[in-house]
């Protein structure tokens, strides 16, 4: 079974400063999927970015990009830039063959104007 | 482009009563359904997703049931509601087969109070 891990509960940044989510999982798949998603004060669920496993290049989306590290089973989102519409809570979720998502506990981000 | 639709947006419901919550997609045909369910700063937990008119799967034993009548419609049901079920329900879609369309999009959700 995956597993998907998000041990930081919540991270505070100051508004225009850079701030990294970390996430770990657990797999013994070799083609799978990972995705941040971002759930604002109005709970809907957004997704922010992906990265197929078996590309080595780290996946960008403007402000927002990952650090993956496959052998070390990490995938951390870097949001650059930060902005008060960053505030929410993030979640790192992991896809294998059968296409359904696991996701992390999360993790709430506040940003300071 | 796609769009996903979930009502009603909120709902107060007393124990016992019955429930009936509905999901659909515009702008894709046979695409993975999902209910999840959230609890209260909690994460997301599957209950059902299904891969075709009819065809349900259910992740987690429970007072609740999933139903797939058209393609593009998924509807989460109970015949009588637990104070447990409260939480808010989210629906999401998928394509099928691989690539980046392992990816879940989300509807807005719904708010259920149990009371």
């Amino acid at each position: 079974a995956q597993t998907v891990t998000q041990s930081q509960p919540e991270m505070s940044v100051q508004e225009a400063e850079t701030v990294t989510l970390s996430c770990t999982y657990d797999t013994s798949e070799n083609n799978y999927y990972l995705f941040w998603y971002k759930q604002p004060p109005s709970r809907q669920m957004i997704l922010v970015i992906r990265q197929e496993a078996y590309k080595q290049q780290n996946a960008t989306e403007n402000r927002f990009s990952v650090n993956f590290q496959k052998a070390a089973k990490s995938f951390s989102l870097k949001i650059s830039d930060s902005q008060l519409g960053d505030t929410a809570m993030y979640f790192c979720a992991f896809s294998a063959s059968r296409g359904k998502l696991t996701f992390g506990k999360g993790i709430t981000l506040s940003v300071r104007p | 482009s796609q769009t996903i639709h979930q009502w009603p947006a909120t709902l107060v419901q007393p124990v016992g009563s019955p429930l009936s919550l509905e999901c659909t997609v515009e702008g894709t045909s046979n695409p993975n359904l999902y209910w999840y369910r959230q609890a209260a700063g909690r994460g997301l937990q599957l209950l059902f997703y299904s891969v075709g008119i009819g065809q349900i799967s259910s992740e987690v034993p429970q007072n609740l049931s999933a139903s797939r009548p058209q393609d593009r419609q998924f509807i989460l049901s109970s015949k009588k509601l637990l104070l447990s079920d409260s939480g808010f329900y989210l629906c999401a879609w998928s394509t099928t087969g691989g690539g980046s369309s392992r990816a879940q999009y989300f509807g807005p959700g719904t708010r259920l109070l149990v009371l």
